[in-house]
């Protein structure tokens, strides 16, 4: 099955500062590569997502890119605020079928020192 | 309406109880799925139905029921728990071959 590695763990910056989350993925076949922000407490939230025919995606201060070949994939943050402090989490996936299964990484706990 | 709903927010139970958690969905999602998430780690798939048929099975305990009665309800019944399932119940949803994922808010369940 998929396995998926997340670094760094833990991640603190100063306010203004960029912030950079990396995963790697194990099976090829994954097509799928979402990013999901939960607060302490609250569900976890799709913030930006990016499929394997696309190598980079933006959304305003946050952007994803992937490498299909070295089997990785990056958040990007940049002009962090304090409420971009969160657990992140990246997630893989092979949507080719309809019993569609996440594979997510550990998470990264990011704080946004004021 | 875009949300996924559960009820309880919080579940107190003793490990001889039998209660159940609900999710509900209005967006039309024709997948549902339970995860159960302990404090600092990712969400662990349990259980996966399609169009109303369980579909993945993620060797859950016979302890975790699942049902689905229609294509909008999901339905948990626990019954003699463990104090190590104590976790968060995630509920979620999404359109059949359609990769994003909608989470409920969860249940934080405490078993004592």
């Amino acid at each position: 099955g998929e396995n998926v590695e997340q670094h760094p763990s833990t991640l603190s910056v100063q306010e203004g500062d960029s912030a950079v989350i990396k995963c790697t993925y194990s099976d090829s076949a994954s097509n799928y590569f979402p990013w999901y922000k939960q607060e302490l407490g609250k569900r976890p939230q799709l913030i930006i997502d990016i499929r394997s025919n696309v190598g980079e995606k933006k959304d305003q201060r946050i952007a994803v890119t992937l490498n299909k070949t070295a089997k990785h994939f990056s958040l990007h943050i940049t002009e962090t605020q304090p409420e971009d402090s969160a657990v992140y989490f990246c997630a893989a996936s092979n949507s080719g079928g309809s019993n569609y299964k996440l594979t997510f990484g550990k998470g990264t706990l990011l704080t946004v020192n004021p | 309406d875009t949300e996924v709903t559960q009820t309880p927010k919080h579940l107190v139970m003793g490990m001889t109880n039998k209660k159940s958690l609900k999710c509900e969905q209005h967006m039309g999602h024709r997948a549902m799925y339970w995860y159960k998430q302990k404090a600092k780690k990712p969400p662990e798939l349990m259980f996966v139905y399609s169009y109303e048929k369980l579909s993945i099975n993620e060797s859950v305990p016979s302890r975790f029921s699942p049902e689905c009665p229609n294509s909008s309800l999901l339905n948990l019944h626990l019954h003699a728990l463990q104090p190590e399932d104590s976790a968060l119940y995630l509920c979620a949803s999404s359109q059949i071959r359609r990769e994003k994922l909608f989470f409920g808010s969860g249940t934080q369940l405490s078993v004592l």
